[in-house]
């Protein structure tokens, strides 16, 4: 089935920018959702269709997709950012649901 | 409020079943697919399956065909999740997740609305 790769973790500063990315074999053509999980919580769809924000996200959340990688770029990154953050997508040939392994962001 | 409100927490004997309930509130909880996710510790995201609650159509991961069995009741607004002879290995964090998008196909399909989970344990 289809593999979405993601680094295991991404460090960065407060008020700089994270990038976290997502790999997958012509991912480009396909439309990837990004959510959030804190512990104990539910998890938070923050970008949706590559590059859509639900209401209540806030504006420092982007994405983009292109080729074999997407993208999801948190600018000004605050303390409260610190989560796990998955990409996901529909798998047409298996018609299934696919999760990234996860990326931990660490605000330092 | 537009929510879902999922089961306690189980412990589990290896063999035994589980039946874990998700409640909908806030919105036509038969217009929208349900989906069930679960996290291991330690682990990843990793997707069940899912339940049409309008028609009780159902599609499942192959990784757990035959053990899993989604249902749902409309008249109580609530999903569940059925996983049978159980082993350690399913301990985990499950989640049920509402899916909501446009278009054919699911491409432009996604999870806009999740339960805080039911950690069910496995062990003898």
């Amino acid at each position: 089935s289809y593999v979405l790769t993601q680094p295991p973790s991404v460090s960065v500063a407060p008020g700089r920018t994270a990038r976290i990315t997502c790999g997958g074999n012509n991912i480009g053509d396909q439309s990837v959702h990004w959510y959030q999980l804190r512990p104990g919580q539910a998890p938070v769809l923050v970008v949706y269709d590559n590059s859509d924000r639900p209401s209540g996200i806030p504006e420092r959340f982007s994405g983009s997709n292109s080729g074999n990688t997407a993208a999801l770029t948190i600018s000004r990154v605050e303390a409260g950012d610190e989560a796990d953050y998955y990409c996901q997508v529909w798998d047409s040939n298996s018609d299934h649901w696919v999760f990234g392994g996860g990326t931990k962001l660490t605000v330092l | 409020q537009v929510q879902l409100v999922q089961s306690g927490a189980e412990v589990k004997k290896p063999g035994a079943s589980v039946k874990v309930s998700c409640k909908a509130s806030g919105y036509t909880f038969s217009s929208q697919y349900m989906h069930w996710v679960r996290q291991a510790p330690g682990q990843g995201l990793e997707w069940m399956g899912w339940i049409n609650p309008r028609t009780g159509g159902t599609k499942y991961s192959q990784k757990f065909q035959g053990r899993v069995t989604m249902t749902s009741d409309t008249s109580m607004n609530t999903a569940y999740m059925d996983l049978s002879s159980l082993r350690p290995d399913d301990t985990a964090v499950y989640f049920c997740a509402r899916l909501r998008g446009k278009g054919s196909g699911w491409t432009n399909w996604y999870f806009d609305l999740w339960g805080r989970g039911t950690l069910l344990t496995v062990s003898s």
